[in-house]
């Protein structure tokens, strides 16, 4: 059991690139959620999906698309990438539910994103 | 929408000691969840300990305990024994149960130092 997974772990951009992230859960969770990491900032939501074939916008939206082709995988997508993307970016998921073991997000090891 | 504030910044304890770790936050929700995730230098974000609101019992998870104070909104780690690999950046969370999406809002980290 992989658990939740991300590709890649590193990347360097240059302004104005395109790219997209990856990520990727065996646990058969509806729920996936990217955010972003910042000094000082915490975690903040990029977009989420409640289901295959769905996506919804988290509190920092702009500059990001996502799609959720298949349940167990969700991208996240840069299509002109900014200094100002320059962060570590997590991927976590969640199962349908709220009882021990299943209220829970599961988070994927991070990918560092230098936007030059 | 909901917030959350942990106030301090930085601390520091001597190994086998006793630290609290503060954190307030705010909702109009009925049905909620708190958490408090740890985040090593590997930057991996481990689950350390959950709490449901409707429960007056605060969690414990081995040296791990929360107190939590429903009417002040209040919802403070105690990690007794501390240990070096206690060493992480801890970030408060709270979850919105009550609607369809359970999002994750994430106060902004206590980095904590253990001593030896």
């Amino acid at each position: 059991n992989a658990g939740v997974t991300q590709t890649p772990k590193f990347r360097v951009l240059k302004t104005g690139q395109s790219m997209t992230l990856l990520c990727a859960q065996d646990m058969n969770h509806e729920y996936m959620y990217w955010y972003r990491q910042d000094p000082g900032m915490g975690l903040r939501l990029i977009h989420y999906s409640v289901g295959e074939g769905t996506t919804a916008k988290g509190e920092v939206p702009d500059g990001y698309n996502v799609s959720r082709l298949k349940k167990q995988n969700f991208l996240l997508g840069l299509e002109s990438a900014a200094p100002s993307q320059t962060s570590v970016y997590f991927c976590a998921s969640r199962s349908r539910g709220t009882g021990v073991g299943t209220d829970t997000q599961y988070f994927g090891p991070g990918t560092r994103l230098t936007v030059l | 929408a909901q917030t959350v504030t942990q106030s301090q910044p930085e601390m520091s304890v001597q190994e086998a000691e006793t630290v609290t770790l503060s954190c307030t936050y705010d909702t109009s929700e009925n049905n909620y969840y708190l958490f408090w995730y740890k985040q090593p230098p590997s930057r991996q974000m481990i689950l350390v300990i959950r709490q449901e609101a409707y429960k007056q019992q605060n969690a414990t998870e081995n040296r791990f305990s929360v107190n939590f104070q429903k009417a002040a909104k209040s919802f403070s780690l105690k990690i007794s024994d501390s240990q070096l690999g206690d060493t992480a950046m801890y970030f408060c969370a709270a979850e919105n149960s009550g609607g369809s999406n359970y999002k994750l809002t994430f106060g902004k980290g206590t980095l904590l130092t253990v001593n030896p």
